[in-house]
């Protein structure tokens, strides 16, 4: 009950084209999902959250989609550059109490010039 | 703002010599976690912290590993003996109360031979 589960392990996508990355979850009382984006040798970075009371969250090229009832969850990269090339980690926490993430397993993005 | 700060960044140690790992968090933050990172396991949380105090340390893997928090500005995590298995990217982290982003260090990479 504590997974979320992340598809694909890998993806490979040309330049310009949309990145797609999904997460599934059982817990319901996750109400917190935030992505962090790796770069080798670095560690995870926050990218963009979202709240289960919002179906959609845009910050540039980068939207989350949430599907409460369906429990999933999904980062869009939209225009994908070779820049966005790096490991992606869904995630999600209880606000209250614990304020431990729970991580899904990673996705490896490679862009394509 | 330094971010979280890990040393060493790299280190090298023969099988059944002790090693410790070091990390200061952001000023202010009240939650510190630590994760290790393998290709296998993906990130997996072995302990953390809120207020100094250990709330959750089941995913220490065994007695071999301790970790402290003896003020609000330092941790340690401690490896006695170390093996070959323990070899992975060891992530320090801190968080700033609920619905807060966690922000990582760039990581030990430790090595046992």
């Amino acid at each position: 009950q504590q997974q979320v589960k992340q598809s694909p392990q890998s993806l490979i996508v040309q330049k310009g084209g949309i990145s797609i990355i999904n997460c599934a979850y059982e817990n319901t009382a996750f109400d917190y999902f935030p992505w962090y984006q790796q770069f080798p040798g670095k560690g995870p970075a926050l990218l963009i959250a979202i709240r289960p009371d919002v179906s959609e969250k845009k910050e540039g090229r980068f939207t989350i989609s949430f599907n409460k009832s369906a429990k999933q969850f999904s980062l869009h990269i939209m225009d994908s550059q070779p820049g966005d090339s790096a490991t992606y980690f869904c995630a999600a926490r209880i606000i209250q109490g614990a304020q431990k993430l729970v991580f899904g397993q990673g996705t490896r993005l490679t862009i394509n010039p | 703002d330094a971010g979280v700060i890990q040393s060493p960044r790299h280190e090298v140690t023969e099988m059944g010599q002790e090693v410790t790992l070091r990390c200061k968090p952001i000023s202010g933050h009240n939650s510190l976690f630590w994760y290790r990172q393998t290709m296998m396991r993906g990130l997996e949380l072995l302990i953390y912290f809120n207020n100094n105090v250990p709330i959750d340390d089941s995913g220490m893997p065994e007695d071999r590993f301790s970790a402290k928090m003896p003020n609000a500005s330092f941790s340690t995590l401690k490896i006695q003996p170390s093996e070959p298995r323990d070899s992975a990217v060891y992530f320090c982290a801190s968080s700033l109360g609920a619905g807060s982003g966690y922000t990582f260090g760039s990581g030990t990479r430790l090595t046992v031979v």
